[in-house]
């Protein structure tokens, strides 16, 4: 079956440090990535999205993911994060030609001013 | 442009009765979702409208879980009887005409079975 797997479950970081959270993939065809933010009370919001093309995709507020087909993943990255980064993460795949999303269990980065 | 809305935002209900969400997408939007997410779990599709239409009910976890789309607009999930699994956050979720739009979300629906 397909699934996602969002490796760290909780993060916890001071401002400025870099961030990463791991996305990997079972699906053996062409997908569509995505990652979602839940900022505390707010609804999920679009960070970016990776269809073709670069396979490093910048999204809002700085943060970037690289996509490596070799490795099934789509990792998200930011460089220097800071307060208000802490929200919930969500990596979420959908298979060439679907509509439907199918999401990791999301990760909890909490940012320590 | 006003987003996707739901309602209630919160609702707690017994074991047995009967319970049914609502959602407004962005208007304009043909393609509305139904998402669920137990608690420490992923979120996970339910099903997808096209205008009135069922495209994708390939997520709905049984015969309990009714979803509609009147007129192509606005969409109830109706659950009956729930059950003490069904607590959750219930999403919906709606885009754009064309595969690879922008899903965009709801707040969610908090779904206690007591």
């Amino acid at each position: 079956a397909q699934s996602v797997s969002q490796h760290n479950h909780h993060v916890i970081l001071s401002e400025a440090a870099s961030l990463e959270l791991g996305c990997n993939y079972s699906y053996g065809g062409t997908v569509n990535l995505f990652w979602y933010v839940q900022y505390p009370g707010q609804h999920l919001q679009l960070l970016l999205k990776y269809f073709s093309g670069d396979p490093l995709v910048k999204g809002i507020k700085g943060f970037e993911a690289e996509f490596i087909k070799s490795k099934f993943s789509f990792n998200l990255r930011k460089p220097s994060v800071q307060w208000s980064d802490t929200a919930e993460y969500f990596c979420a795949v959908s298979p060439s030609g679907t509509y439907k999303y199918i999401f990791g269990t999301g990760t909890r980065l909490k940012v320590l001013a | 442009e006003a987003g996707v809305t739901q309602f209630p935002s919160h609702s707690v209900i017994e074991k047995g009765q009967t319970v049914t969400l609502r959602c407004d997408p962005i208007s304009g939007h043909d393609n509305l979702y139904w998402y669920r997410r137990v608690m420490g779990k992923e979120i996970k599709f339910l099903l997808h409208f096209v205008k009135e239409s069922k495209q994708d009910e390939s997520g709905m976890p049984n015969n309990r879980f009714l979803a509609e789309r009147t007129g192509g607009t606005y969409s109830t999930l109706k659950v009956q009887p729930a059950e003490l699994e069904d607590s959750g956050v219930y999403f919906c979720a709606s885009s754009q005409r064309n595969l690879g739009d922008t899903q965009y979300f709801g707040p969610g629906t908090r779904l206690t079975v007591l």
